[in-house]
Formats: C-alpha cells, structure tokens, sequence
C-alpha cells in the first residue's frame, strides 16, 4: 500500500464551480500535513499547510481528518488559473522528509 | 519567499556518461536540501538528503554509488548520475530547508538516449 495516495482526477470542472479532493495517508504517526500546486513540467509549490482544526486561504480550504486518515482541499469559485495537479504531501517525523502523493488533476473550462 | 535554484534546467547525454546538477539555495543557507525523482504520472520520489559536510543518506532502494552527492557548502548540493542509462531518464528536483518549509528548485529534466 502506498504511504499516500490521491484520486488522479481529472476533475473537469466549469469557471465558478466548487471542486474537492481528498488524499489518504497509511500511517497514523504522520505529523505534517501540506497541498503543494504543481504545474505542467514545473516544480511544486506550496499551496498551503493543513492544520488539525482546518484552515481556510481565499478560496481554498484544507481540512485534517486524523481519524480517517485523510486530507481534504475544496477550491470555491474556480478560476482558469486553477488548472493544475495538486499535490498531498506527508511528513512522518522530526526529519522533515516528505511522502507525496500522484497528483489529483483539475482543469477548469471557461 | 526563498529562492532555489537549479542547473542545468535540461540534458541530454548518451548512455554511460555522467551528468551533474546544481542545487543552490540563493537568498538563504541550507544545511539540509532533498532530491527527488519524479517520471511522468507519478510522485515525487524521495531519494536522498543533503547534508551539509556530511554525507548524505539515501532512502532504500537508491544506489549511492550510482547517484552521488556532495553538499560542500550551505548553499550548493549537486547530484550526479554516474553512467546515466534510459532508465535514469526522469525530472529530478531538488528542494532546500529553511525553517520547517521546503523551497522547491525548478527541476532538471534528463533524458539518457
């Protein structure tokens, strides 16, 4: 079993609309938790961190559920610009080592 | 935010060269920077930590004798791929630590023909 997992997508979604995805981690003593976008051919970048009590940066919102073991990222009001692979991201321990997911895929159509 | 940068952004080499990549972090010092591995439709594989003035430590199934990395300042780590095959051909990308983020460099595309 992978360590993180994420549903490839795509997600073929219309300008406006709300999209949602989750990524399920296997274990439970991961400590860190973050969506990185990642364009086409380019480095990931940091989309933000997921706090447990969930966190919310314009129209993005990331929920924990440890419980569960998954994290979630909502996108409101989707723009074209939000065409992108997002990328779940793990951290196990202390070492700041990263377990990342495939990608989820949203294209947003005008 | 924290720059990182990387060289080359792409190479091409035949089979059984070597072929170096810089990592440099350029607006901070980083004593820890990580390489990954990603092919096409997949993660980012985890291959190796940098550390500085010591050496690195790689995760299993990565052949230290095969990519090789030196992390000879707070600013530089380089990866090279020894006797590059077809196989080896990926995105490599590296990333510096500052505080508890990473700050992803561009990535180098290889293809080994």
């Amino acid at each position: 079993r992978k360590e993180v997992e994420q549903d490839p997508g795509p997600f073929n979604v219309p300008e406006g609309a709300t999209v949602a995805f989750n990524c399920t981690y296997s274990n439970s003593a991961s400590q860190s938790f973050f969506w990185y976008r990642q364009d086409c051919r380019k480095e990931p970048k940091l989309l933000m961190s997921v706090y447990s009590s969930g966190n919310e940066d314009g129209r993005f919102t990331a929920q924990l559920n440890r419980a569960s073991q998954y994290i979630s990222l909502l996108i409101r009001d989707s723009k074209l610009s939000d065409s992108a692979t997002y990328l779940c991201a793990v951290n196990l321990g202390n070492d700041y080592k990263l377990s990342f997911g495939a990608g989820t895929t949203v294209t947003v159509r005008a | 935010g924290a720059v990182v940068s990387q060289h080359p952004s792409w190479v091409i080499c035949k089979s059984g060269t070597s072929v170096k990549i810089e990592c440099r972090s350029l607006d901070f010092q980083a004593t820890t920077m990580f390489w990954y591995r990603q092919f096409p439709k997949q993660s980012l594989m985890l291959m190796a930590t940098s550390n500085e003035g010591s050496k690195a430590t790689y995760e299993q199934g990565v052949e230290k004798d095969k990519f090789l990395i030196n992390h000879a300042s707070l600013t530089l780590s380089t990866l090279t791929v020894t006797s590059a095959h077809p196989e080896d051909s990926s995105f490599y990308i590296c990333s510096a630590l500052s505080g508890n983020e990473q700050f992803f460099g561009p990535g180098t595309r290889l293809t080994v023909l």
